[in-house]
């Protein structure tokens, strides 16, 4: 089946440590995006990929970092320097231009000690 | 950037029952879609309708992109149904913006 896998489910981290978050499509998808989600609100965009090797700052990206080096893999890094990292995060893909419809992974639940 | 707004915020149904979920956007969108968040956090698209009305099943959707607003129907809404329904546009062919979402809750 085709999809998006995001690991790990759940993660803690102690304060000053980076981490990172793993995001794998088989849908042969172009564009790949993170979002994060706080308790009660919407999702905030804080990177997305159109094509291996670029990517973009969303709305959020500060004390978060992206590497594109394959299509299917777009890894999100959680470093130290992001303030309140505490969120679900959770990773998109779509196909392509003329495809808009996003689809999501299960999501990555962060919790800093 | 483009701002997002739906309403009602919050939404106690019971099973049976029909509503109406609103969303209204500040520019001119190419792009909108509407998604279900259930209870464990999973983000299904439901409609993807720049303009015009889309069913499928007990939903349906329209949008006045002139008006800059779109609605969603849940009719006969089952316990299922359950969870947070977010509205996202965009404007270009590559990001989307959410809004807060509806928190619905149906009861038996």
């Amino acid at each position: 089946d085709g999809g998006i896998t995001q690991s790990p489910k759940y993660l803690f981290r102690k304060e000053g440590q980076n981490v990172t978050l793993s995001c794998e499509q088989n849908l042969n998808h172009d564009a790949m995006y993170w979002y994060r989600q706080d308790p009660g609100q919407g999702l905030r965009l804080i990177y997305y990929s159109q094509i291996v090797n670029d990517f973009q700052k969303g709305d959020i990206a500060e004390g978060y970092s992206v590497s594109r080096e394959k299509k299917e893999s777009f890894p999100l890094t959680v470093t130290s320097a992001q303030k309140n990292p505490t969120a679900f995060y959770l990773c998109a893909s779509r196909q392509g231009s003329g495809a808009n419809v996003l689809t999501f992974g299960a999501g990555s639940r962060l919790t800093v000690l | 950037g483009i701002q997002v707004e739906q309403s009602p915020p919050d939404l106690i149904l019971q099973e049976g029952a029909n509503s109406t979920l609103r969303c209204n956007f500040s520019d001119s969108v190419n792009n909108l879609q509407w998604f279900h968040q259930n209870p464990w956090g999973q983000l299904i698209n439901l409609f993807y309708i720049p303009s015009g009305t889309k069913q499928n099943g007990r939903l349906s959707a329209t949008t006045v992109a002139t008006e800059r607003y779109s609605l969603l129907y849940i009719s006969s809404s089952q316990t299922t149904d359950s969870g947070v329904y977010f509205c996202a546009v965009g404007t270009s062919g590559s990001r989307l913006t959410f809004g807060e979402g509806t928190q619905l809750t149906v009861n038996p």
